[in-house]
């Protein structure tokens, strides 16, 4: 079966360090993957997605960037974290094409203060 | 442009009655919905789907209604148990798999 990992959990840094957050998924290859923020008390939004290594699709202009150096990882970053970048960051997987379900991972909490 | 709504930010049900969450959309190009629920601080776990040549999708307790006339959603829950408290997202797709979530709708089912 499939899993999708994050880490780390929580995650609390100052205005202006750098970030990086990582998803892993386990069980499958060649999968798409997705980037989510969920900011507090609203709904999700996507920030990037990847249909393969490599490959990144950006959905908002904002302060973060993604990598995708293997098939099955995911990378989340910032040079300089804003206080805007505070939310719940959410890794997600499918496998790719039209009307596939995607699954979501434990998700990270960044707050900056 | 919001192309996914779901007006009602929650919902109260008492444990037994039927739970029914709203979900409207605007492009007619979404293809695939889907629902979800989320615990706080956890990611969203997959609920149950519908594809756009269907009108209903059953599984177990939870029941999916698709009308495309209407551009409408529904999750139907019967019955409704505490555990079924949390905040329900629906999500439309549209090409390449990317889904289009509304902001969520909470719901809490009271013993």
């Amino acid at each position: 079966s499939q899993t999708i990992h994050q880490w780390p959990a929580t995650l609390v840094q100052p205005v202006g360090s750098p970030l990086s957050l990582e998803c892993t998924v386990e069980g499958t290859s060649n999968p798409n993957l997705y980037w989510y923020r969920q900011a507090a008390g609203r709904g999700l939004q996507l920030l990037f997605y990847s249909v393969g290594i490599g490959q990144i699709s950006s959905e908002v202009p904002q302060n973060l960037s993604a990598s995708r150096p293997q098939d099955r990882q995911f990378i989340l970053s910032s040079k300089k974290l804003l206080l805007s970048d505070s939310g719940f960051y959410l890794c997600a997987w499918s496998k790719g094409g039209s009307q596939e379900t995607q699954y979501f991972g434990p998700g990270t909490r960044l707050l900056v203060l | 442009d919001q192309q996914v709504k779901q007006n009602s930010p929650s919902l109260s049900v008492q444990e037994g009655r039927i739970s029914i969450l709203n979900c409207d959309y605007t492009n007619s190009m979404f293809d695939y919905f889907l629902w979800y629920k989320k615990y706080p601080a956890e990611g969203p776990t997959f609920l149950i789907s519908i594809s756009s040549i269907k009108d209903k999708n059953e599984d177990g307790r939870f029941t999916v209604f698709l009308n495309k006339s209407a551009k409408h959603l529904s999750l139907h829950i019967v019955p409704s148990q505490p555990g079924d408290s949390a905040v329900y997202f629906c999500a439309a797709s549209e090409i390449r798999g990317k889904l289009i979530f509304g902001q969520g709708t909470t719901l809490q089912v009271k013993p």
